[in-house]
Parts: structure tokens; sequence; C-alpha cells
């Protein structure tokens, strides 16, 4: 799988919308790209995926270049509950094993 | 949104000691996963499995390690002998398929095994 890099840390305040970028220069054209979020002592949770087009669903808008090369993690509105390490992820199709690597920090202020 | 559940939360055992960690998937999902995360460390992938199989494993997944899930109940990790280094948490999924048509895992909430 291709790899990501990611910032090690984003601050916002609580009610503000935060952008959480990934870049993956290396995708191939048959990687998704997906989002975790993971919180202390819980395991991780789907956030989004994409492959070509932007996507939206109740947790958040991902943006994608039309290059593929780099998406957006869009979060609107951010609460200290959306406080979470955000990991994105690419995968190829039929190989279902997750890499996780060290992912984005959010830190959410009131 | 679906949940997976996972028995005990924490399990403490002496080395040496066979230790079964227990998963209950979501309910109609047949492809499940462990992975091992140690404390400040990135997750990693173990096993996957599907129709009684292991499809895939990586280097993490030693000898000692076995996965079964007998007549649709519970999906086990079964560590014997456990090791020092076997310390960590470990994380069930399961999703309702598998990549490529972009099935994702839910997670269940963890085991936190120490080994002393």
């Amino acid at each position: 799988d291709a790899k990501t890099t990611q910032p090690d840390s984003m601050e916002s305040t609580e009610g503000e919308t935060v952008h959480l970028p990934c870049s993956h220069a290396t995708i191939s054209g048959n990687e998704y790209i997906y989002w975790y979020r993971q919180v202390p002592l819980q395991g991780p949770e789907y956030v989004t995926h994409g492959l070509q087009q932007n996507t939206t669903n109740s947790m958040a808008f991902l943006a994608i270049a039309s290059d593929r090369k780099s998406s957006t993690l869009i979060l609107t509105h951010v609460s200290l509950r959306d406080a979470a390490v955000y990991h994105c992820i690419l995968r190829v199709g039929g190989n279902n094993r997750i890499f996780f690597g060290d992912g984005t920090q959010l830190v959410v202020k009131p | 949104g679906p949940k997976v559940l996972q028995i005990p939360s924490h399990q403490i055992i002496d080395m040496g000691q066979m230790v079964t960690l227990n998963c209950d998937p979501v309910s109609n999902h047949l492809y499940f996963y462990w992975y091992k995360q140690i404390l400040g460390q990135q997750m990693e992938f173990l096993v996957n499995f599907y129709n009684g199989k292991v499809m895939e494993k990586s280097k993490l997944f030693k000898d000692q390690f076995s996965v079964e899930r007998p007549d649709g109940s519970y999906f086990t990790l079964k560590i014997q002998p456990t090791a020092l280094e076997d310390s960590a948490v470990y994380f069930c999924a399961s999703s309702l398929g598998l990549g490529g048509v972009s099935y994702e895992q839910y997670f269940g909430p963890g085991t936190r095994l120490t080994v002393l």
C-alpha cells in the first residue's frame, strides 16, 4: 500500500471548521482513500472514504484533489468529542488489511 | 453504528500460560481481523479470517497464535504460550466484504493483555 503523510498535530476551537490534510503522492489507481479516527482506550472508528469524487456523510466531507495525490478531511462545527487521532489510509482493492501510521492528533479547545 | 464487542476488556496472566481473547463481531459480517497495538505505538495488522480460514497474516502472527470462529460464535485469538512481548491492546474488527468494493472495518474497544 502506498504511503501517506499527515501533520503530527493540529489545533482547533469548538464550533470551527477544521481541514486535515493528507498527502499521498504515490497513490495507485486502485487505491481507496480511507479516514479513521481513534481516541485513547477505544478502537478506531470509520469516518469516511473515497476513490476519486468528493464525498460527504454525517461525520465529515472528504475533498480529493483531481490528481488524487492529496486529500483533505473537513470537519465542520467541531466539538470536544472530535478530538482524536485521525488516520489517512490507502487501501488496495482486494487487500483488506489496514496499515495505520501515526496520524494527526486533533486538539479541540473549548 | 454497528458494534463489535470484545471480552474481556482486561486480562492479566503469567508468562507461559494460555489466553483466549474473544470477539463478538457485527452479526452479518463475514470477514474478521485482529490488530495489535503496543502502548504508544502504531496499531499493526495481525491476521484476517474468512469462511473458517486464515486469509492473510503478518509476521507478528507467531506460531503461538491461532484464530477460529467455531459455529458462528465468538471469533477468538488464542496465544499459547504467552510471552512478555505479547503485552498489548488487541483490537478485533469485522467487515461485510473485502476491499475493492470498499467495505469498511468496524473495530471493537480492545482487550488490554498484560503478561507478567
